[in-house]
């Protein structure tokens, strides 16, 4: 059973267009994080959201972390082809020294 | 500041060979973490360690994978014997050790494929 769901699995998307990916669980999750990763590269962190219903801008990424503190989803305005990559929604299950459980991630090609 | 180390960046073996994997965490930083990531998935915790005491390493296979951090500092992932399930990337992670949600910073990985 996988703890965190990503949905699409595959988003393949013109220049410019807007998009949404999303990070569903029946588990509440004390903080969730979300990363990039690229093809030979080690994940890296993109935003970390801890409060129900918060949400965080980063440029044209918007994250958004559930009022139950069970979801997120990451809005990209006017993408870009350095946008692509996979991203991953990992969550914590509670605060201090706990492992993060890792989504399967949303492959997003942005195409020029 | 440098980056999380890892080597060899890519290895390939016959099943039931063995082989081990290293990593150098950022300095000064007193978790690491061993991910295993599967071709099409996310990382799976496979251990991790605070300073050279571990903190989780329930979903280490033991009977095949083993992994230590002697000094604190850097550390080795050996699998012995090896199956082919096991051609993956393994990723290397640190983070500060500190209460509330941690960045953990990524090594590039090493691709094992096995044979």
């Amino acid at each position: 059973t996988q703890l965190l769901e990503q949905s699409p699995q595959f988003l393949s998307i013109q220049e410019g267009e807007n998009l949404t990916v999303y990070c569903n669980s029946s588990s509440v999750f004390s903080s969730l994080q979300w990363y990039r990763q690229e093809p030979g590269e080690g994940p890296v962190l993109l935003v970390t959201v801890v409060t129900g219903g918060e949400v965080k801008k980063l440029k044209r990424l918007t994250f958004q972390f559930g009022d139950a503190r069970k979801d997120s989803s990451l809005h990209i305005t006017a993408a870009q082809p350095g946008d692509t990559g996979l991203y991953l929604c990992a969550g914590a299950r509670s605060s201090g020294n706990t492992p993060l459980v890792f989504g399967k991630g949303t492959r997003l090609s942005v195409i020029a | 500041e440098a980056g999380v180390a890892q080597s060899p960046r890519y290895k390939i073996i016959e099943k039931r060979q063995s082989v081990a994997f290293w990593c150098n965490p950022i300095s000064g930083h007193a978790t690491l973490y061993w991910y295993q990531q599967i071709l099409g998935q996310g990382p799976k915790l496979l251990i991790q360690f605070q300073n050279n005491g571990v903190v989780d390493d329930s979903q280490l296979p033991k009977d095949r994978f083993s992994a230590e951090r002697l000094k604190g500092v850097d550390s080795t992932l050996k699998i012995q014997p090896a199956k082919l399930e096991d051609s993956a990337v393994y990723l290397c992670a640190s983070s500060l050790s500190a209460g509330g949600p941690r960045e953990q910073f990524f090594g590039p990985g090493t691709r094992l494929t096995v044979l």
